[in-house]
């Protein structure tokens, strides 16, 4: 089965900080998603990013979060200024394009601590 | 809206008994449905998915769901359920007019033996 590769797998950081989560797509995959999924709680959409530009995203998703694709292959994102309410596992997605029935394949997720 | 219900946060069965796990949605357009299962500290891996066509998807591990139009449901379902298929499972839709993804609840599966 094809994957999606993310890192940091688990990652504590101080309140405050900056985190830069690292997603590696799967190679032919055009669609790129954040999730997020606080512990024991359902998995929360965040943004979806497609030709370069965020074409989603949620209430969730404000200044404090931003995503790129800085070199044509890592898709990341960047949360400024952690809060304690951060702590979560984000998860990357990506499908393939333009299909709108095409499935989305999940990473194993960064696990992100702030304390 | 779009959405997506799991009603039941939790479903038990005996190891070789048949299993459901229930899913409701609702969508504006026409519904693209997928199951995945969570194993702990894992990712969410893809089950099966319903685009068109036949209203009963196989998938993988031995799983089925059946789409119901009228119903606006789509319960994933397992003829003889292993031990190894406790894990939490999630229903997803998608709104064929847009591109975001919506997750039920989650339904944490647990099979005694």
């Amino acid at each position: 089965e094809p994957e999606v590769t993310q890192t940091p797998s688990h990652q504590v950081t101080q309140m405050g900080q900056e985190v830069i989560l690292r997603c590696v797509p799967i190679s032919n995959h055009l669609y790129f998603y954040w999730y997020r999924q606080i512990l024991g709680q359902k998995v929360e959409f965040l943004v979806s990013f497609y030709n370069n530009e965020i074409s989603e995203k949620s209430e969730i998703f404000d200044d404090q979060f931003s995503v790129e694709r800085p070199d044509g292959s890592n898709f990341t994102l960047k949360i400024r200024s952690t809060k304690l309410e951060d702590s979560a596992m984000y998860f990357c997605a990506t499908r393939e394009a333009p299909y709108s029935g095409n499935t989305i394949y999940f990473g194993e997720g960064s696990w992100l601590t702030v304390v | 809206a779009q959405s997506v219900a799991q009603p039941e946060d939790q479903v038990n069965v005996a190891e070789g008994n048949p299993l459901t796990v229930k899913c409701t949605y609702s969508v504006s357009g026409n519904p693209y449905l997928f199951w995945y299962v969570q194993y702990p500290n894992r990712g969410l891996q893809f089950l099966l998915k319903y685009i068109t066509g036949d209203n009963l998807v196989k998938g993988s591990y031995g799983f089925e769901a059946e789409f119901n139009k009228s119903q606006t449901s789509f319960h994933l379902k397992k003829p003889s359920a292993l031990v190894s298929d406790s894990a939490l499972y999630f229903c997803a839709v998608r709104d064929g007019n847009f591109n975001k993804f919506y997750f039920g609840s989650g339904t944490k599966l647990n099979v005694k033996p």
